[in-house]
């Protein structure tokens, strides 16, 4: 069946611009992640959506980030007046559930570049 | 808090040696999972296993294998006869809380696989 998808794949904007970036998870996976991987680094937890029940924000860097999801599908994380350190490639990924151990798959991410 | 540690952060062998991968974790859980992931260069995370910390047997899936220790605080992954198509970066993490799956990562080691 379709794994996660993202677009873009690639996105270049100007130091101040808005960005959104979208994911859409595997159908029928209840629990959706953000993450964000900068160069040569490991991934930081950003943000996750579990069903209906009010998102976990706790790792969001700033007030410029903000995600949203409609009901179980698709999700578009936003980042407001970007900035130079915002630069990294965006990963979604998706779980059958959002209890402890199920296994989670990403997408191709998104590669922002912010000049 | 939850940490996961990759010392190694970057390892290169010739084709058919043995590798091993090392992944070193704090919890305050009493019961946790382990995650391995590969990143090929391609980007994509690619899901390996996942342990759940009642469990301390060895696992082996082909020529992979882990080993985790509780006592050590350790869960590490070896490749035998290693491919060229092994390079990738590996990552180690687990989930950083109760209240979900969301995951903390290691830093991640390279592995280059030399013909």
């Amino acid at each position: 069946g379709a794994g996660v998808s993202q677009s873009p794949s690639n996105k270049v904007t100007e130091k101040g611009k808005d960005v959104e970036l979208r994911c859409d998870p595997i159908s029928g996976h209840t629990a959706l992640y953000w993450y964000r991987q900068r160069l040569g680094q490991g991934l930081e937890f950003l943000i996750y959506f579990q069903g209906n029940s009010a998102p976990d924000k706790s790792g969001l860097p700033s007030d410029r980030f903000s995600a949203e999801r409609t009901g179980e599908s698709v999700s578009t994380l936003t980042i407001q007046r970007t900035q130079q350190e915002d630069s990294a490639v965006y990963l979604c990924a998706s779980s059958e559930a959002g209890a402890r151990g199920y296994e989670q798959y990403f997408g191709p991410g998104t590669r922002l570049t912010v000049t | 808090a939850q940490k996961v540690t990759q010392a190694q952060t970057e390892i290169s062998v010739v084709e058919k040696e043995d590798v091993t991968l090392d992944c070193v974790y704090e919890t305050r859980d009493t019961t946790y999972y382990l995650f391995w992931y590969k990143q090929p260069p391609s980007g994509e995370l690619v899901f390996l296993i996942r342990r759940n910390s009642f469990d301390e047997q060895n696992e082996i899936s082909g020529r992979y294998s882990w080993n985790f220790q509780k006592s050590t605080s350790s869960f590490n992954f070896t490749i035998t006869a290693s491919q060229v198509v092994d390079s990738a970066v590996y990552f180690c993490a687990l989930p950083f809380n109760n209240a979900g799956n969301m995951l903390t990562f290691g830093g991640g080691t390279r592995l280059m696989v030399k013909p």
